[in-house]
């Protein structure tokens, strides 16, 4: 069972580049959000889907896209890389949305935007 | 607003010590879940514990044990005769509201270093 696997795991971009984090989990969990940690504060919610079709924002959405055409696939893309986006991501997911529901984490993606 | 205060940036301790990691919070909602979380150095953050804000009891699983105090809203984690393999950047989280993940806040993380 691999749980939650995220996609790369390190990334440089160069100001101004796009490119897509992939998230995958085989848990067949209706709820999929991402985060991202930087240092000295606590993860922050970017976007959160509740199943297929259906994303909504979180806390600091700017500069992020994201779609959930599949239940076991939740990318999050960056369309055009700043370096305040210089960060570790995190996807996330739970059976179903709410505190009820334990959220599985990925290993992160470690990106640096130069 | 929610808050979560993890006020111990990195905590160093020899194997065998006990250790505690605190945890504050800032909440107007009654009801809440409390979470702590751990990150080994593989990097995934690994679930821990959950408890809700009517329940006030300690919590204990093995070298692991959590106090919930609402007087003083703080939710700290104490590590009993640390181990090596307990080294870990480790969170506390807070989520409002029990339908809701979307409001969930992390303290900003207690990286905690056990030498043996």
């Amino acid at each position: 069972n691999a749980g939650v696997t995220q996609t790369p795991k390190f990334q440089v971009l160069k100001t101004g580049q796009s490119m897509t984090l992939q998230c995958a989990q085989d848990m067949n969990h209706e709820y999929m959000s991402w985060y991202r940690q930087d240092p000295g504060m606590g993860l922050r919610l970017i976007h959160y889907s509740v199943g297929a079709g259906i994303t909504d924002q979180g806390e600091v959405p700017n500069g992020y896209n994201v779609s959930r055409s599949t239940t076991e696939d939740f990318p999050l893309r960056l369309l055009s890389a700043a370096p305040s986006q210089t960060s570790v991501y995190f996807c996330a997911s739970s059976l179903q949305r709410g505190a009820k529901n334990i959220q599985y984490f990925g290993a992160g993606t470690r990106l640096s935007v130069l | 607003a929610q808050k979560v205060t993890q006020a111990q940036t990195e905590i160093s301790v020899v194997e065998k010590e006990d250790v505690t990691l605190d945890c504050v919070y800032e909440t107007r909602d009654t009801t809440y879940y409390l979470f702590w979380y751990k990150q080994p150095p593989s990097g995934e953050l690994v679930f821990l514990i959950r408890r809700n804000s009517f329940d006030e009891q300690n919590e204990i699983s093995g070298r692991y044990s959590w106090n919930f105090q609402k007087s003083t809203s703080s939710f700290n984690f104490t590590i009993t005769a640390s181990q090596v393999v307990d080294s870990a950047v480790y969170f506390c989280a807070l989520s409002p509201s029990y339908y809701n993940n979307n409001d969930m806040r992390f303290g900003a993380g207690t990286r905690l270093t056990v030498k043996p």
